[in-house]
């Protein structure tokens, strides 16, 4: 029973290119959440999908950032033309329903470098 | 949106010395969890513990949901509990994420 899989588990991108991160969530889990974390600082909402349907994207940066979770495949969050300041870990989580949070399980988080 | 304060924001302890991290929260919520993000940067789920107390071997957590705040208890610390504590929380009204607390970096030396 695999866990939450995100990847690639370290990305580095000089600035401008584009940056597209992963996350399968676990079995029987058709909703995601990612987050960001900057560097000494604690995890911030970005946004929270279901399959093909954004629900909340209230975290997300206005321009640049983009997410999917299509009906098959893994959700990815897409950073176009990425900046110094876009460095950080972004972690993926999933649930089976929304609120369910004693069932929310973490990935292992995908870090990105910008150089 | 909801504040979620943690302190200390750093602690360093001695091995076999114990605890307490506190968590407080601006507003009601329907869910509070600790989490461990150990030096590789995983985060490990440690309690699901909206309110009362639960304990998993050296660790404990008491929440007291009337008065917005959380404890954490580490008893006997051990170099592998070195790392950083995060206190997340869920208010409790149309909530679709989770808001997460600054932490409490531990660093346990032998």
């Amino acid at each position: 029973n695999a866990g939450v899989m995100q990847n690639p588990r370290h990305l580095v991108r000089r600035r401008g290119q584009e940056a597209r991160l992963r996350c399968s969530p676990m079995k029987g889990h058709s909703h995601v959440y990612w987050y960001r974390q900057l560097p000494e600082e604690g995890l911030k909402f970005m946004v929270y999908l279901q399959k093909e349907n954004i629900i909340d994207e209230s975290g997300m940066p206005k321009e640049r950032f983009s997410a999917e979770f299509p009906k098959e495949g893994p959700s990815i969050l897409r950073i176009q033309q990425v900046v110094r300041g876009d460095s950080a870990a972004y972690f993926c989580a999933s649930s089976p329903d929304r609120g369910l949070w004693n069932t929310i399980y973490f990935g292992e988080g995908s870090w990105l470098t910008v150089v | 949106g909801i504040q979620v304060e943690q302190s200390p924001p750093d602690l360093i302890l001695q091995e076999g010395a114990n605890s307490t991290l506190r968590c407080n929260f601006s507003d009601s919520v329907n869910n509070l969890q600790w989490f461990h993000q150990n030096p590789w940067g995983q985060l490990i789920n440690l309690f699901y513990i909206p309110s009362g107390t639960k304990q998993n071997g050296r660790l404990s957590a008491t929440t007291v949901a009337t008065e917005r705040y959380s404890l954490l208890y580490i008893s006997s610390s051990q170099t592998t509990d070195s790392g950083v504590y995060f206190c997340a929380v869920a208010p409790q009204t149309g909530a679709n994420n989770l808001f997460f607390g600054t932490g409490t970096r531990l660093t346990v030396i032998p």
